[in-house]
């Protein structure tokens, strides 16, 4: 199975602030790798796809990119709405596994 | 406009089964392929299968194989995910979610259920 690798696992910063957060995998994937953010009780929710195809509603501060095995999500300017945690998952070959997540505090 | 609707909470003892159902509207059923996602509390997202309604494949992660059963109602738009023989550390909230194929990119889980929790306790 591929593995996934998130750091930090955590990550404080402030209102304006630009961050990145980055993502490895345990072997090559291409660019099958998309990116989920999740706040507290509610479900996932897709950002980016294809390693930097933006979902339709997803704000353009944030910005996917990397390749084979070695990814980053940028998120240019955090908004107040930005802090819950992020997850990369790889959907190269089954299973399908997601990364540890990484949760943005406000500082 | 698609929704994924989960079924409600549930407590089982350990032992015992659990049926979660997931209905779908707003899409064509058939064509989309439904993923099973795991989260015990305070925890990340665990994968733990996918079912095609057009083909009846499966493919289940190996931690969940032959203890997990995902099934799906095509009168009903509905797919389901049996866990039997249940622990206390299945005590989770399970997603489905909707997998996009995004041809030319890579699949990816656009649509996501409420999530169901599943208490096991004796």
């Amino acid at each position: 199975d591929i593995q996934m690798t998130q750091s930090p696992s955590s990550l404080s910063a402030s209102i304006g602030d630009r961050v990145t957060l980055t993502c490895r995998a345990s072997q090559y994937i291409g660019i099958y790798l998309n990116w989920y953010q999740q706040k507290p009780g509610r479900a996932p929710n897709l950002l980016i796809y294809g390693t930097y195809n933006l979902q339709g509603g997803v704000p353009s501060r944030f910005r996917g990119s990397g390749s084979e095995t070695d990814f980053t999500l940028t998120i240019s300017s955090l908004q107040p709405e930005d802090f819950a945690t992020y997850y990369c998952q790889q959907s190269y070959s089954p299973p399908h596994t997601f990364g540890q997540g990484t949760k943005l505090e406000i500082k | 406009q698609v929704l994924l609707v989960q079924s409600g909470a549930e407590v089982k003892k350990p032992g015992a089964s659990v049926k979660v159902s997931c209905k779908a509207s707003g899409y064509t059923f058939f064509d989309y392929h439904i993923h099973w996602v795991r989260q015990a509390p305070g925890q990340g997202l665990e994968w733990m299968g996918w079912v095609n309604p057009r083909t009846g494949d499966t493919k289940y992660t190996r931690s969940f194989q032959g203890r997990v059963t995902l099934t799906w109602d095509t009168s009903s738009t509905t797919a389901h995910m049996e866990v039997h023989t249940l622990q206390s550390d299945d005590t989770a909230v399970f997603y489905c979610a909707r997998e996009n194929p995004s041809v030319g990119a890579s699949p990816n889980l656009d649509f996501w259920g409420q999530g169901t929790l599943v208490t096991v306790s004796s």
